[in-house]
């Protein structure tokens, strides 16, 4: 099986910098994404690492360390409008085959402050 | 990006009726489809893969006969929640795979009351 730890709960001030933790315990791993969930919305999509080390997508970045099963997502600049939650997502297979799919952390709430 | 619709995106139901959501891909076509449910404040729990043309896979603890899943084609994947009880009020959402293997689509999602 699969299971995932992130902190419930993060504030941070605007213009700062946060990183959200995300562990895991599997059976078996492809890759970890993150996702954005504004409270009443359904989830998008921020980043994948399938490989270890940083990805970058502009104020986003994410690390993957694989012999740690451990991951982050970094939030740069911080703005108002990144209160959200934010689940860290694994899989064991790609999404396109029939035995992928995705195992979610429980989310952290990122509570942005002016 | 790609697109995926659902509906409704609220319903209201009494106990005891059945409730069709609807999941569609609007500008690609998606052999797979995955349904979470979301209760507030928690995480997406996968109910099932949809798979078109074939039968869907179901996640432990899940009942297939309360439910239903079908694709039908391949934009189009159903779930029917048979005879509703308050426990089964929910966020349920959908999602499709992209072109690559990186990333999922969601649906708007669908809040479900069960009175």
């Amino acid at each position: 099986g699969q299971s995932l730890e992130q902190p419930s709960e993060v504030t941070a001030v605007e213009g700062a910098i946060v990183q959200i933790n995300c562990t895991y315990q599997t059976s078996g791993f492809y890759g970890l994404s993150w996702y954005q969930q504004h409270d009443g919305g359904a989830p998008t999509f921020l980043s994948y690492n399938g490989l270890d080390g940083l990805e970058e997508t502009g104020r986003f970045s994410s690390f993957l360390s694989r012999s740690d099963s451990y991951g982050y997502l970094l939030l740069q600049e911080l703005q108002m409008k990144d209160s959200a939650s934010y689940f860290c997502a694994v899989r064991d297979s790609p999404l396109n085959t029939n035995a992928g799919k995705s195992t979610f952390g429980d989310g952290t709430t990122l509570t942005v402050k002016p | 990006g790609a697109v995926v619709s659902q509906h409704p995106s609220r319903v209201i139901c009494k106990s005891g009726t059945s409730v069709k959501i609807e999941c569609r891909s609007l500008d690609f076509q998606a052999t797979t489809m995955f349904w979470y449910r979301q209760f507030p404040k928690q995480s997406l729990m996968l109910m099932a893969t949809s798979n078109e043309g074939s039968k869907a896979t179901y996640e432990q603890g899940v009942e297939k006969d309360k439910f239903l899943i079908n694709h039908a084609s391949l934009t189009l994947s159903t779930l029917t929640v048979t005879s509703a009880h308050p426990e089964d009020s929910s966020f349920y959402i959908c999602s499709a795979p992209g072109q690559g293997v990186d990333e999922q689509y969601f649906g708007p999602g669908t809040r479900l009351t069960v009175t």
